[in-house]
Formats: C-alpha cells, structure tokens, sequence
C-alpha cells in the first residue's frame, strides 16, 4: 500500500524568505500524480501544485515550485517570497492513476512572520 | 472553485443519534469522496463513488455509509453516531482533465457530544 509522509509538524519562515516543505512517499507504481494542497485557516482545501509522475520537469506555479526526486520517492515543495497568506496547513498527496484513491500525508503547519 | 457545496457545514448532535451530511456538485462529475481531517492524521478517505449507485469502501468506512441516487448529490450517513465521528468531513470532485485533481467543498464540522 502506498504510504505519504511529512515529517515535519510545524514550521515557520520570515516573510519574504524562502522555505520548503518536505514530502517522500512509498509506492512500486511507476505511473502516478502527486500533489500539494494549501489549507488556510478558512478551512477551504485549495490545490498549489500538481505533478505527474512519468514528467522529469519539476512543476511551478507562480512562488510555488517543487523538487520531484522519482528514484529518490521525493517530492518537496518550495515556497518563495513568503508571504503572511502563505500561512496555512499544507498537505501532500499522492494517487496511483487509474485508481482514483488519493492517499494524503498528516500536514505541515507552516506559519510565515511578519 | 469546482461547484461543490457542503450542508449542514457546521453540526452539533448528540451520541446514538443518525446524521446525514449532504454533498451536492453542480458539473456533473462521476467521481466523488468523503474524508474526514482530524489532527495528526491528514484527510483519511471514507467512501467514494464513481458514477450513480456505484460506491465503495475507503480506509475509514467503518460506522458509515454513502449513497448516491443522482449525479450531484453524495450522502453521508452517520447510522449512530459516535464521540469517535467527531471531526471535519470534507466532500471532494475529482476533475476527468486536468491531470485527475481533486476539488474539495468546504467541509462540515460535526461535534458529536
């Protein structure tokens, strides 16, 4: 069974730095998608990135960028320029394609200082 | 936004008693979920559905069950619900394009006391 982890609970950076948040997952598919979810104090689940598997590229959208290491089962999530609405719980998530299950890690407070 | 609405989005009910939360999307997708958040362990999936009538288990099932008589709507039903159901239900879309997605409503908060 696929498993994600993010080992880190909670941490901070001053706004306008730059931070990055960890995420390693364990599969033997090759074929997958990972994600990053930002989840603000709204509550509200909101998509930040997204990358798929069979892509050597690493993804980016705007400040967000991520780190995909396939061999490695990596996939961190660097955040630049911090800003105080970066602030929020940020979660990994993995889904197998074909499957359609979303297997998600338990989170990373992250809270940015102004 | 994915047009996703969650109801009731916040519950106060006591143990022993039924509950049902209500999960309605207006695009017609097939695919839909629902997870539960509680600290220190993520979102943990508790049933999906994958067209009309069609549903299936997911990590978390156990005191739950789903149903899905239309294409929007996605019912979770706490049969008796428990202190252990205390938690933040989050119903989710999954997107056929876009590198298959996910969108979440809202969430409901549900306290069971």
């Amino acid at each position: 069974a696929q498993t994600v982890t993010q080992s880190q609970p909670e941490m901070s950076v001053q706004e306008a730095e730059t931070v990055t948040l960890s995420c390693t997952y364990d599969t033997s598919e090759n074929n997958y998608y990972l994600f990053w979810y930002k989840q603000p104090p709204s509550r509200q689940m909101i998509l930040v990135i997204r990358q798929e598997a069979y892509k050597q590229q690493n993804a980016t959208e705007n400040r967000f960028s991520v780190n995909f290491q396939k061999a490695a089962k990596s996939f961190s999530l660097k955040i630049s320029d911090s800003q105080l609405g970066d602030t929020a719980m940020y979660f990994c998530a993995f889904m197998k394609i074909g499957t359609y299950k979303y297997i998600f890690g338990t989170g990373t407070r992250l809270k940015v200082l102004a | 936004d994915a047009g996703i609405t969650q109801s009731p989005r916040h519950k106060v009910t006591e143990t022993g008693t039924p509950v049902t939360l209500r999960c309605h999307q207006t695009e017609n997708h097939r695919y839909m979920y629902w997870y539960r958040q509680d600290p220190g362990h993520g979102l943990r999936l508790i049933h999906y559905s994958y067209g009309v009538k069609d549903t299936d288990k997911g990590e978390v099932s156990d005191g739950y069950s789903v149903s899905r008589s239309k294409t929007e709507d996605f019912l979770l039903t706490l049969e008796s619900a428990t202190s252990s159901q205390t938690s933040v239900y989050f119903c989710a879309i999954r997107s056929g394009g876009a590198g298959d997605t996910q969108y979440f409503g809202p969430g409901t908060r549900l306290t069971v006391l």
